[in-house]
């Protein structure tokens, strides 16, 4: 099975601040990358996804992550946060084998101060 | 498009009865999956159905089961609720099975076992 570990689980940062919210993962295979976010009283919605090919993957609302698979990371980062980016972050990993069995990280709840 | 919508919202049982929550797709996904949310375990993984069939399980007990229909909407049953039930439960849909489609997410039911 795999498993994802998000280091921080509450990360304040000031507005126009830039952020990087970090995630780990476990796995013997090759796996698919997922971050989502969650605002309050409302589902998940993707930010970005690495699949393969180039490590560096834009996402939506300016955010970006990088793969590294010696460090087996995928840490989210966006250069200059506002306050609407306050929620909670979710890292995600799939196995290609078993599809659509997600395995999520516990979250990171981003506070961004005006 | 309409998103995914889950129905109800909201529930309040008490412990020993049975819960059925409803979820609706993206239309022409194929592929729905259910997860428990809770502030203790955070997003895990429930089942995935894929045209009528259950393709993956996560490590839940036999109480939770679930279905779904020949027009892709699904349902999930909770037999004997526990007070360690109270969750939000969230499904998503996507258009494949693969594990590299993005997850579209509803806003989720939450239950509140007494």
């Amino acid at each position: 099975a795999q498993s994802v570990t998000q280091l921080d689980s509450q990360v304040p940062v000031f507005e126009e601040a830039p952020v990087e919210l970090r995630c780990n993962y476990s796995s013997s295979v090759s796996v698919y990358l997922f971050w989502y976010v969650q605002y309050p009283n409302q589902g998940l919605q993707l930010l970005l996804k690495y699949l393969s090919g180039s490590t560096l993957v834009k996402g939506i609302n300016g955010f970006e992550a990088e793969f590294n698979k010696s460090q087996t990371s995928f840490h989210l980062r966006k250069p200059s946060v506002h306050i609407s980016d306050t929620a909670e972050y979710f890292c995600a990993v799939s196995d290609p084998r078993t599809g659509n069995q997600f395995y999520f990280g516990t979250g990171t709840s981003l506070t961004v101060i005006p | 498009k309409a998103g995914v919508t889950q129905t109800p919202r909201y529930l309040i049982k008490t412990r020993g009865q049975q819960v059925t929550l409803s979820c609706s797709p993206i239309s022409g996904h194929r592929s729905v999956s259910w997860y428990q949310q809770t502030p203790g375990q955070g997003l895990q993984f429930l089942f995935e159905y894929f045209s009528e069939t259950q393709r993956n399980k996560g490590n839940f007990p036999g109480r939770f089961s679930g279905r779904q229909f020949s027009n892709s909407r699904s349902e999930m049953n909770v037999s004997t609720l526990e007070l360690g039930d109270s969750a939000l439960y969230l499904c998503a849909s996507s258009s494949g099975a693969g594990g590299q489609e993005t997850q579209y997410f509803g806003p989720g039911t939450r239950l509140l076992v007494l």
